[in-house]
């Protein structure tokens, strides 16, 4: 079984900290993602990543980073958090054919 | 771009009724069609998916067929049980090769199944 692992189920942080969340896999897959999930939004994409240290801009990708430098780890950078990064955080890991394994998610608080 | 259009819930079902939620989808070229769901407390799983038009995905008696002339990704389960409540979301993986994609997802629909 593909498993992808989340570093926390839940994290309150405060306002203007630096904020780490990370994403381990360990099927070798090239591909992983970062997503947050809102209330009547859906799954928004943030960051992504098919390789070691590539990284391509999802759809909201303003106050955040990413770093990717080993293939197994896909790590979510809040470089100054604010309110309104308060959310549930999804990390996956996608395989070429479109399938995707999801972590159990982070749900942060911004304080 | 690409986007996916499911229908708004929440959906309030009693046990062993029909379930149809709808997806439609707007893509260029042929997109691959996936269903998801995420049961409370978790992350999202892989239901079902459809590679081409006409598949029809199918898993844990749920259904879903590739309409391209519709395009549609329509799921369907016609017994639903207590333990279908879930939140479910169509999802589209676009392009046709490469090691660059992404996928999109609908909003979800909440699902709650009433003894």
């Amino acid at each position: 079984d593909v498993k992808v692992t989340q570093s926390s189920r839940y994290l309150v942080k405060r306002t203007g900290e630096k904020v780490f969340l990370e994403c381990v896999q360990d099927m070798d897959h090239e591909n992983m993602f970062w997503y947050r999930q809102d209330p009547g939004l859906g799954l928004r994409l943030i960051y992504f990543s098919y390789d070691v240290k590539m990284k391509e801009k999802g759809d909201i990708p303003e106050g955040y980073s990413v770093s990717r430098e080993k293939k197994e780890r896909f790590s979510l950078i809040l470089e100054s958090a604010s309110t309104n990064q308060t959310s549930m955080y999804l990390c996956a890991s996608i395989l070429r054919r479109g399938e995707a394994f999801f972590g159990q998610g982070t749900r942060l608080t911004v304080v | 771009g690409n986007s996916v259009t499911q229908m708004e819930g929440p959906v309030t079902l009693s046990e062993e009724a029909f379930l149809t939620i709808n997806c439609t989808y707007t893509a260029t070229g042929y997109p691959s069609l996936f269903w998801y769901v995420q049961y409370p407390g978790e992350g999202l799983q892989l239901l079902l998916k459809a590679t081409k038009a006409d598949d029809k995905g199918s898993n844990k008696g749920f259904e879903a067929t590739y309409r391209k002339e519709t395009t549609s990704f329509h799921l369907e389960k016609g017994s639903v049980q207590v333990s279908d409540s879930a939140v479910y979301f169509c999802a589209l993986r676009e392009g046709s090769g490469g090691s660059n994609y992404k996928l999109t997802f609908g909003k979800g629909t909440l699902l709650t199944v009433n003894p």
